[in-house]
C-alpha cells in the first residue's frame, strides 16, 4: 500500500527533552511538509521541503528543526526551545511543490509535554 | 482579515438536506483553492479541488468567486457519514504549495 505513515501515534515528553517524530512516505514524492494543529485552529505550517538535501521555514518554525537526507524520510525534531510544543502534528507530501499539487496527509502525531 | 474565514459552526442539518459552507480568502492573488475534509482526531483527507468553471463530484459541488475572493462547497442529500469539519485551504503563492488552512466548518448530521 502507497501512503505516508508517522509514528508514534501518540507521544509524551518532559519539559525540556527533544522529541523526533518520524514521518515516511513510499508516494515518490518530491515536496514533504510540516504542519501543526492546535485545538479550534488551523493547520500551520512548520517546515517544508521540495527536494531532497534542502527545506524551508513555514510560518511557526521556531523551536523545531528538520532533516531531509533521503526522499521517502522527513524528520521533525521538537527541541526544548519550542515554548508550547503540546498539539497535533501532521505530516504531507505532494507530488512536486507545484501550488496546485495536492498534499496527502499522515495519521498525525499526538505530542503531548508532562 | 484573517487570510481564510470560516464560519466555524456547528451546522446541525437532517439526513437528506442540502448544505452550503462559504470560505472568504484575503489574498487576491491566491492561485489554488480545495476543500479538505477532517474526522475527529484524524487527518485531513482532500474532497476535491476548486477551479475557476465550479465543479461538481457525486453530491458535493464546490465554487469560486475570484471578483468576491470566496470559495464555496455545496452538499446535497446529507448523509450521516457527511458529519466532519471541512476546512477550507487556499495556495496564495503562484510556483509553491505553501497551503494556508481555515479553522474549519463542523457538520454534524441526524437521523
Amino acid at each position: 500500500d502507497g501512503g505516508i505513515t508517522q509514528s508514534p501515534k501518540y507521544l509524551f515528553r518532559k519539559e525540556g527533552q527533544n522529541v523526533t517524530l518520524s514521518c515516511e512516505q513510499n508516494l515518490n514524492h518530491d515536496a514533504m511538509y510540516w504542519y501543526r494543529q492546535d485545538p479550534g485552529q488551523g493547520l500551520r505550517l512548520i517546515y517544508y521541503s521540495q527536494i531532497v538535501n534542502d527545506f524551508q521555514k513555514g510560518d511557526i518554525a521556531e523551536g523545531y528543526s528538520v532533516s531531509r537526507e533521503k526522499k521517502e524520510s522527513f524528520p521533525l525534531t521538537v527541541t526544548s526551545a519550542q515554548k508550547n510544543p503540546t498539539a497535533f502534528y501532521l505530516c504531507a507530501s505532494s507530488i512536486g511543490g507545484s501550488s496546485t499539487d495536492t498534499q496527502y496527509f499522515g495519521p498525525g502525531t499526538r505530542l503531548t509535554v508532562l | 482579515r484573517k487570510e481564510v474565514e470560516q464560519d466555524p459552526g456547528p451546522f446541525n442539518v437532517p439526513e437528506g438536506a442540502t448544505v452550503a459552507f462559504n470560505c472568504t480568502y484575503s489574498n487576491s492573488a491566491s492561485q489554488s483553492f480545495f476543500w479538505y475534509r477532517q474526522d475527529c482526531r484524524k487527518e485531513p483527507k482532500l474532497l476535491m479541488s476548486v477551479y475557476s468553471s465550479g465543479n461538481e463530484d457525486g453530491r458535493f459541488t464546490a465554487q469560486l468567486n475570484r471578483a468576491s475572493q470566496y470559495i464555496s462547497l455545496l452538499i446535497r442529500d446529507s448523509k450521516l457519514s457527511d458529519s466532519a469539519t471541512y476546512l477550507c485551504v487556499v495556495n496564495p503563492l503562484a510556483g509553491y504549495s505553501t497551503l494556508t488552512f481555515g479553522k474549519g466548518t463542523m457538520l454534524l448530521v441526524s437521523p
